[in-house]
Parts: structure tokens; sequence; C-alpha cells
């Protein structure tokens, strides 16, 4: 069966620390991933998404990166946080491109600027 | 720019009632439409997935597509508390790797 880790589970950070979000997907190879944020609530903007190994699309510039540097890691960093950075994010998985294809969701990270 | 409206904000059911949710959309060039719950706490899980005009039943979930009218909607039978949560209605281009979302329906069954 696929499991998606994401870690960790929250974080408190203040305005201007670097920050690093990681995904693990297991049990299913090549998975196409993505990354979202969605404010305490709302609704959900993805961020980036992933179909291989090195590379990654950007789908909005909120001053984060990803990066995936291994077929079942995806990673969201930025070196400067900003207040507007709080909220959830979460990292999913497909089989195919998500047009017609679930998602498959992490429990998320909580992330608090302070 | 693809719009994605859901409508109530917020809707309260009594348990055993049945629940209408609804969702418009902006292009007419959509292809693929997708209805996920939230539970708090939790990631998005995807419910069920239309594509066609019409109707498509999944146990107690009836989703409802009309393109012409830019309309979707998802409609819950006999709602249990277990049902209560945040849902969206997600919405496809061809060929693409984006979904747009709406801004959510947020859910409360009462006993």
């Amino acid at each position: 069966a696929q499991t998606i880790h994401q870690w960790p589970v929250a974080e408190i950070k203040a305005v201007g620390s670097p920050l690093s979000l990681g995904c693990t997907i297991k049990g299913k190879s090549s998975p196409n991933l993505y990354w979202y944020w969605q404010a305490t609530g709302g609704t959900l903007q993805q961020l980036f998404y992933s179909i291989t190994v090195g590379q990654v699309e950007s789908v909005v510039q909120l001053n984060l990166s990803a990066s995936r540097p291994k077929d079942d890691q995806f990673i969201l960093s930025t070196e400067k946080l900003l207040l507007s950075h709080s909220g959830f994010y979460l990292c999913a998985w497909s089989l195919i491109q998500i047009s017609n294809e679930r998602l498959f969701f992490g429990h998320g990270t909580k992330l608090s600027v302070l | 720019q693809q719009k994605v409206q859901q409508s109530p904000e917020s809707l309260i059911v009594p348990e055993g009632g049945m629940a209408s949710l609804n969702c418009t959309f902006s292009d007419r060039n959509s292809q693929y439409f997708w209805w996920y719950r939230q539970h708090s706490g939790e990631g998005p899980k995807a419910l069920m997935s239309i594509f066609s005009n019409g109707d498509k039943k999944e146990g107690r979930f009836t989703a409802h597509l009309n393109k012409a009218s830019l309309y979707v909607s998802l409609h819950i039978k006999d709602s249990q508390p277990s049902d209560s949560a945040l849902y969206f209605c997600a919405v496809s281009l061809d060929s693409n790797y984006q979904l747009i979302w709406g801004s959510g329906t947020k859910l409360i069954i009462k006993p």
C-alpha cells in the first residue's frame, strides 16, 4: 500500500528565518508530486508540481522553492520566511496527470510564522 | 483565469437528511471535475469525479454536472455525523497538471 509522510507535523518559526518541509511517498514508483498551501479553513492553492526527479514546475510565486532530490521525496523551502507564509502545507501525489486521476494528500504541516 | 466558486459557505443538515453543495466555474473548456472532503487536521480526500454531463452516483453521494450552465453539484443522502467536514470542488482543463479549487463549503451534520 502507498503511504505519504510529511514532516514536521507543525513548525513555529520567526519572520526572516529559513524553512524546509519534506514529503516522502512509499510504495509507488515515479509518482507525480505536488505542494499545496491552505490558509486556515480556506481554499487550496497549488504551489509546485513535479513529474520526475530533478524537475519541478512552479505554479505561483510565493517566495518559496521546491526540489525533488529523489523519486520518492519532495522538499519545500525558503531562505526567508514572511508572515504570509503561515498556513497549512500539503504534499500530494497522483499516478498520472491530475486532470482525470485523484490526488492523495498527506496529513500536512501546520506552519506559524511569528 | 478559471474561477471556481462554491455555495453555500456553510451548511447545517440534520442527521439522516440531504445535503446539497453547489459549485460554479468560469472556463467553458473545463473537462474534469472532482469533489474532495477534508476533516479537521487532515489532508483532503477524493470523494468522486464526474467528467460527463448528467448524474453520477456512488453510494450515498451523487454528483451532477451541467457544462453548458457551468455548474456542478454534490448531493449527500442520509447524512451522517462523520460527513461533517470541509467540501471542495476542484476543476481542471484537459491535459493539465493543475487543479483550480473552490473556496469550500463547511458541512455540519447535527445529530
